[in-house]
């Protein structure tokens, strides 16, 4: 079974806009990673946070992670229609564990012209 | 350098076959996982393999197995497929150093049906 749950399920904005998607998890995490799914292929991913940290930037992506309230959420700022796809948070737990990614059900992001 | 590689990419077969999927690792990379997707139960983690050794275990039937080779290759066999089997199988492979930052690239995907 599924670890995280993420909000919305999803999300349909106009090109430009930014879009944020929010994920929550339920044990003590090593990491969080979040990866996007273009339509049923492989994931590619995106950034990695790590227990520690608060905050991270990768271009257009920031991600931010409260492990007090065991969530994070990805923020796409003025998205454009390459955007469109799945966007999934997976964490890795205990140092032992840490490449079981455990993974959150995923936010289908639409980005329309 | 080159991306994880899984072959084949899209496989039939009926209840009760069995099947075996492959997957070759980034360069370098020691570590390889296996995840099965499907719509109903999402991403789900099977195995993953490190130096030809399986060092975490989800939680699936003994029907999935899997093994790595001294190269990082790694294979996965399920045997009496269901129906229930069809899927989408994802493989990973990272540096398996389980450090906080030790990242996790995936391959293309083996899309699986059993009729």
């Amino acid at each position: 079974s599924q670890q995280g749950e993420e909000d919305p399920q999803a999300l349909s904005i106009q090109e430009g806009e930014n879009a944020t998607m929010n994920c929550s998890y339920k044990t003590s995490i090593n990491n969080l990673q979040w990866y996007r799914q273009n339509s049923g292929r492989g994931l590619v991913h995106l950034i990695l946070i790590r227990s520690n940290e608060r905050e991270k930037h990768s271009g257009r992506l920031r991600v931010t992670l409260d492990t007090s309230k065991k969530s994070s959420s990805l923020l796409i700022t003025a998205s454009r229609a390459a955007d469109t796809a799945s966007y999934f948070c997976a964490t890795g737990s205990s140092p032992g564990t840490a490449s079981k990614l455990t993974f959150g059900t995923g936010t289908r992001l639409q980005v329309t012209l | 350098k080159a991306g994880v590689t899984q072959t084949p990419r899209y496989l039939i077969k009926t209840r009760g076959q069995q099947v075996t999927l492959s997957c070759s690792p980034i360069s370098g990379h020691r570590s390889v996982s296996w995840y099965q997707q499907t719509p109903g139960q999402g991403l789900q983690f099977l195995f993953e393999y490190f130096s030809e050794t399986q060092r975490n275990k989800g939680n699936f039937p003994g029907r999935f197995s899997g093994r790595q080779f001294s190269n990082s290759r790694s294979e996965m066999n399920v045997s009496t497929l269901e129906l229930g089997d069809s899927a989408l199988y994802l493989c990973a492979s990272s540096a398996g150093t389980l450090a906080s930052t030790d990242t996790q690239y995936f391959g293309p995907g083996t899309r699986l049906t059993v009729l």
